[in-house]
């Protein structure tokens, strides 16, 4: 079983669509959580952090289960400049550090 | 600005040479890391430095090799050894290595000639 595991996509959603992405984790000991985007052929860049009670941005809502390890982004009023690979990024830190990501979930949104 | 930068942009390398990628940051942070990216795949941790003069092993630093003499630049060798080198390489730092957020570079492409 992969650490970090999210949606294997592609989405492809029509403009003003509701999309959520879905992750887990296995590490119990998983202690910080983010959501990254990364454009095509581009570096990822930090879209939010996730918190234990949840946190929203504008457009973008991102929520955590810690029992069910389990952490979500639902975009909301899909824009076509939110097509972009959306990766689940996780920090376990036990003494050493390690940070897992996700493969990453591909959206397109279509006109 | 404060940022991380890398170069160069696209790197070609022939066969049995070993090429060095450049990263550096102004935003001083003490932890620094270089990752690969695959078509397709996640990103995979190859060394990654917490202070100046230290660096460990990700999990797959076979045929890389790093060095941090200075806080603000943390350079990656590609050597001979690595076999399959083609990969887009990004370079990363975060104030303190843990749980903190990674800020990353514009990346380098590597090509095998």
């Amino acid at each position: 079983r992969k650490e970090v595991e999210q949606d294997p996509g592609p989405f492809n959603v029509p403009e003003g669509a509701t999309v959520a992405f879905n992750c887990t984790y296995s590490n119990s000991a998983s202690q910080s959580f983010f959501w990254y985007r990364q454009d095509c052929r581009k570096e990822p860049k930090l879209l939010m952090s996730v918190y234990s009670s949840g946190n929203e941005d504008g457009r973008f809502t991102a929520q955590l289960n810690r029992a069910s390890q389990y952490i979500s982004l639902l975009i909301r009023d899909s824009k076509l400049s939110d097509s972009a690979t959306y990766l689940c990024v996780v920090n376990i830190g036990t003494g050493g550090f390690k940070t897992i990501f996700g493969a990453g979930t591909r959206l397109f949104v279509k006109a | 600005d404060g940022g991380i930068t890398q170069s160069p942009k696209y790197l070609f390398r022939k066969e049995g040479q070993n090429v060095t990628l450049s990263c550096e940051q102004n935003l001083n942070h003490d932890a620094m890391y270089w990752y690969r990216q695959d078509p397709g795949q996640g990103l995979r941790l190859i060394y990654y430095s917490q202070i100046v003069n230290d660096f460990q092993k990700g999990d797959i630093a076979e045929g890389y090799s790093v060095s941090r003499e200075k806080k603000e630049s943390f350079p990656l060798t590609v050597t001979s050894a690595q076999k399959n080198p083609t990969a887009f390489y990004l370079c990363a730092s975060s104030i303190r290595s843990g749980v903190e957020t990674q800020y990353f570079g514009p990346g380098t492409r590597l090509l095998v000639l």
